[in-house]
């Protein structure tokens, strides 16, 4: 069992630049979560999937940010354009779907937008 | 509405050691389960423990203790016999109906030698 895998671990960009952050949840997992973690906001629910449906993206902060997940095995977070408040690290986390199911997540990207 | 409370922003504890971190929560679900999870200065985020809303017993593994408390909402971790490398951020969170996670906002935990 590989884990959870998010990829790019580090991500350093420009004001206005696009990002993609990758996430490829445990297989046989059914539930996909994003969470974003600063110091002064802690850990922030974006975004989650059930069966690659999103059931509730009421934590996406703005339009600026998007999440798609194409199929069991991938999911995407893009923001467009980034802004220096978006630096923060970016969980990934996938579960099996039922209450007494752990989130196992990744080891998670650390964005820098300058 | 669906609250995990953690009080202790910090906390102490001398090596070898137990020390209880404490947690509340708040649902009107009949059936949740809660975790906790460790974050190492490293980042990563560690599935430590698991309790379930029907579990009679408090859940153990190894030098860690769920102390549930339905009736008070308190789902508490005690580590035991404390290491050096159990100094981290540590996190209580609860899932209910839905599928939905909710996490405190943690506690760190130095341990002194």
């Amino acid at each position: 069992d590989a884990g959870v895998i998010q990829s790019p671990r580090h991500e350093v960009t420009e004001m206005g630049q696009e990002v993609t952050l990758r996430c490829k949840p445990i297989s046989g997992h059914n539930s996909l979560f994003w969470y974003r973690q600063t110091m002064m906001r802690g850990l922030e629910l974006l975004i989650y999937f059930n069966n690659n449906v999103p059931i509730d993206d009421s934590g996406m902060p703005e339009d600026r940010f998007s999440a798609k997940m194409p199929n069991a095995s991938f999911s995407t977070l893009k923001i467009q354009p980034s802004e220096p408040r978006d630096s923060a690290v970016y969980f990934c986390a996938s579960s099996l779907g039922i209450i007494n199911s752990p989130l196992h997540f990744g080891n998670g990207t650390r964005l820098t937008v300058t | 509405a669906q609250k995990i409370t953690q009080t202790q922003p910090g906390m102490f504890v001398q090596e070898k050691e137990a020390v209880t971190l404490d947690c509340t929560y708040d649902t009107s679900d009949p059936s949740y389960g809660l975790f906790w999870y460790k974050q190492p200065s490293s980042g990563e985020m560690i599935f430590l423990i698991y309790q379930g809303s029907y579990d009679q017993q408090n859940a153990t593994e190894g030098r860690y203790s769920l102390n549930f408390q339905k009736a008070r909402k308190s789902a508490n971790l005690v580590i035991s016999a404390s290491q050096l490398g159990d100094s981290a951020m540590y996190f209580c969170a609860m899932s209910s109906t839905g599928n939905q996670f909710y996490f405190g906002t943690g506690t760190s935990l130095t341990v002194i030698p």
